[in-house]
């Protein structure tokens, strides 16, 4: 199956600082990924869809300007958590869709768990 | 109400048993349904998709979908200790691609 790579897989940081996670499909482009946000014994929930060209498209409740996301190729999207606050402590995980015959299959990246103390 | 419900459990079996998962939607829109397995720290992958109402099997594992109830279900037949994981059952509303919603995951234990 198709690979979609995360980095950094863990990343602990100070409060009030920023911090940046790459996601790449390796192996296929992605004009469209998505990241999710996990809590611990919690759902992934969608925080943003990003677009290759374009802005990314936010759900509701989650603040833009906190969660930066780039999409500066068909390979790469980045989110860069800003102002970072240990109520950001979470799994961010991000999706990107690949074509099969009759279905669009997500391939998940790993994950990245994001410490903020 | 959520949109996707999924008792969290934990659910724990002995090997060789029977698994049944379940999972209830409020969504009419959804058409697609998924079973995702996620191993601690891990990215969730793909076991199995159903397109609208009925059944789909692959080896051990058998999908089943009830629009007319919202109700989702996995089997796991022959459990295994290596299908202790976190089962996660996610709805979409158009072909594929798109953005999912997921249950809160179901933890699943076997044991020896």
């Amino acid at each position: 199956g198709a690979v979609v790579s995360q980095h950094p897989s863990w990343v602990i940081c100070k409060s009030g600082t920023s911090v940046k996670i790459e996601c790449r499909s390796l192996d296929f482009q992605a004009t469209t990924m998505f990241w999710y946000r996990q809590f611990p014994k919690q759902s992934l929930m969608l925080m943003a869809t990003s677009n290759e060209g374009s802005k990314a498209t936010y759900e509701q409740g989650v603040e833009k300007d906190k969660f930066l996301i780039n999409h500066a190729s068909l390979t790469l999207s980045t989110l860069t958590v800003t102002s970072a606050h240990p109520e950001d402590s979470s799994f961010y995980i991000c999706s990107a869709p690949l074509s099969l015959a009759d279905y669009n299959e997500q391939f998940f990246g790993p994950g990245t768990r994001l410490t903020v103390l | 109400q959520k949109e996707v419900e999924q008792d969290p459990g934990p659910l724990s079996v002995p090997e060789g048993a029977i698994v049944s998962l379940n999972c209830t939607y409020s969504n009419s829109a959804f058409q697609y349904f998924m079973w995702y397995r996620q191993y601690s720290r891990k990215g969730p992958e793909l076991l199995m998709y159903t397109y609208s109402s009925g059944n789909k099997e692959d080896g051990r594992f058998t999908a089943q979908v009830d629009k007319s109830s919202k109700y989702i279900s996995l089997f796991i037949r022959d459990s295994q200790p290596s299908d202790s994981a976190t089962y996660l059952c996610a709805g979409e509303g158009r072909g594929g691609g798109n953005k999912l919603t997921f249950g809160t995951g179901t933890q699943l234990k076997v044991e020896l």
